[in-house]
């Protein structure tokens, strides 16, 4: 079975900051994962995602998350945030044994102080 | 291109009345999922549709819930009779045959008193 770990439920930093969301994922066989960004009051959105390739995969907007297959982790990091980046993160683990269940992790609620 | 629709956007209800939600996917998304969002959770998949057949609803709460997807394109879940531990966003969300990126709508925020 698969399972997905957002060890923070929230964090604070200062605007202008950088910033790091921690995830780990647990799974038997090869994994494809993503961020999904949730703003308040609406749906979520696709941040972005590791399917192959380079294990690290970047967002139009500056966020960056690396795929660690040794240490099972996916953490998304931002150099510097913006007050705009205020949101909830939830992290995504879906595997090949089962091809479109996605497993949500519990979210990470960033908050930026200006 | 239109997004994944859903409504009523929010609803107030009583416990033990239903409520009946609905959804329509981004045209041409051949799966359609729901997901029940607990404040401060990550979202659970309730049940997953290719076209209009069933593909998981293992965490679907078969004595209260329902869902169907006619003719391969809007869904509709409905609650009844609705417990208090159902307040919840519940979130529709589409993709294309295969695909693992997933399309979400805004939710439907339900609140039983």
């Amino acid at each position: 079975a698969q399972s997905v770990t957002q060890l923070d439920s929230q964090v604070p930093v200062f605007e202008e900051a950088p910033v790091e969301l921690r995830c780990n994922y647990s799974s038997s066989v090869s994994v494809y994962l993503f961020w999904y960004v949730q703003y308040p009051n609406q749906g979520l959105q696709l941040l972005l995602k590791y399917l192959s390739g380079s294990t690290l995969v970047e967002s139009i907007n500056g966020f960056e998350a690396e795929f660690n297959k040794s240490q099972t982790s996916f953490h998304l990091r931002k150099p510097s945030v913006h007050i705009s980046d205020t949101a909830e993160y939830f992290c995504a683990v879906n595997s090949d044994s089962s091809a479109s269940k996605i497993i949500f992790g519990s979210g990470t609620r960033l908050s930026i102080r200006p | 291109e239109a997004g994944v629709a859903q409504s009523p956007r929010y609803k107030i209800i009583e416990k033990r009345q239903s409520v009946a939600f609905w959804c329509n996917p981004i045209s041409g998304h051949a799966t359609l999922y729901w997901y029940q969002q607990i404040l401060g959770q990550g979202p659970k998949l309730l049940i997953q549709f290719q076209n209009n057949g069933v593909v998981d609803d293992s965490q679907l709460p078969k004595d209260r819930f329902s869902a169907e997807r006619l003719k391969g394109v809007d869904s509709t879940l409905k609650i009844q009779p609705a417990k208090l531990e159902d307040s919840a966003v519940y979130l529709c969300a589409s993709s294309f045959w295969g695909g693992r990126e997933l399309f979400f709508g805004e939710g439907s925020r339900l609140t039983v008193l």
